[in-house]
C-alpha cells in the first residue's frame, strides 16, 4: 500500500493564482482531512470528509474549497492564492470519522506564495 | 487562550537522559488523546494513544490526568534518533476533529 499520497511536493504561487493540491489514499478510509502546519501554530484543520460526497468545514476554511467523487480522492482547491497561503499542506487519511482512530499523514506539499 | 498548549522547547538532553513533556488542554469535554512524533520536514506520525489508566511502550511512557486536564509524555534512556517534534493532540466532538499542539521540540545530544 502507497498509503496516503500528495503532490505536488513543492509549489510557488503568484498572488490571485489558482491550483489544485491532490490527496490520494489506498487504504480505503471513509475519514479524510486537509491540514495546514505553520511556525508556532501547529496543525490546524481547513476541510474534512466523513465519506464520497459529504465534506465540511474545519477551522481555517476561507480560500479553500474540496470535493469528495471517491473514497481514494481528496483534492484542495486555491481559488485565489494569498501570500497568507504559504504554509505546509498535509492531508490525512482515518479509518472513520471515530477520534479513537490513527491518523495516516500524506508527505505534505510546500506552498509558497509570492 | 490555545485549546491544547504545549512548551514548544527545545528540550536539549544527553544521550540515556529521561525527559517528560506536559500539555494542556481546555476543553473539559476531550475524548481522545494522542502523542504524534513529527521528524523535521516530514508528516506526522502516531507515537502512542492516551488512556486515562496511562499507558507504556518500550522507553515511552504517557499519563492523562482529567481532573487537571494535562497529558504528559516521559522518554526514559533517550537515543539520539529520540529527536523530532513531538505533538499533543486531543480529539472532542462527534465529527472527528482533532486539536493539535504546536509541538515539543527534542534534541538528543551524544
Amino acid at each position: 500500500n502507497a498509503g496516503v499520497t500528495q503532490t505536488p511536493k513543492f509549489q510557488v504561487l503568484k498572488t490571485g493564482q489558482s491550483m489544485t493540491l491532490q490527496c490520494a489514499q489506498d487504504m480505503n478510509h471513509e475519514y479524510m482531512s486537509w491540514y495546514r502546519q505553520d511556525p508556532g501554530m501547529g496543525l490546524r484543520l481547513i476541510h474534512y470528509s466523513v465519506g464520497a460526497g459529504i465534506t465540511d468545514q474545519g477551522e481555517v476554511p476561507n480560500g479553500y474549497n474540496v470535493s469528495r467523487s471517491t473514497t481514494e480522492d481528496f483534492p484542495l482547491r486555491l481559488l485565489s492564492a494569498a501570500p497568507s497561503q504559504t504554509s505546509v499542506y498535509f492531508c490525512a487519511s482515518a479509518q472513520s470519522r471515530s477520534l479513537y482512530n490513527e491518523q495516516f499523514f500524506g508527505p505534505g506539499t510546500r506552498l509558497t506564495v509570492l | 487562550r490555545k485549546e491544547v498548549e504545549q512548551d514548544p522547547g527545545p528540550f536539549n538532553v544527553p544521550e540515556g537522559a529521561t525527559v517528560a513533556f506536559n500539555c494542556t488542554y481546555s476543553n473539559s469535554a476531550s475524548q481522545s488523546f494522542f502523542w504524534y512524533r513529527q521528524d523535521c520536514r516530514k508528516e506526522p506520525k502516531l507515537l502512542m494513544s492516551v488512556y486515562s489508566s496511562g499507558n507504556e511502550d518500550g522507553r515511552f511512557t504517557a499519563q492523562l490526568n482529567r481532573a487537571s486536564q494535562y497529558i504528559s509524555l516521559l522518554i526514559r534512556d533517550s537515543k539520539l534518533s529520540d529527536s523530532a517534534t513531538y505533538l499533543c493532540v486531543v480529539g472532542s466532538g462527534n465529527t472527528g476533529k482533532l486539536i493539535f499542539g504546536q509541538g515539543t521540540t527534542l534534541q538528543v545530544k551524544p
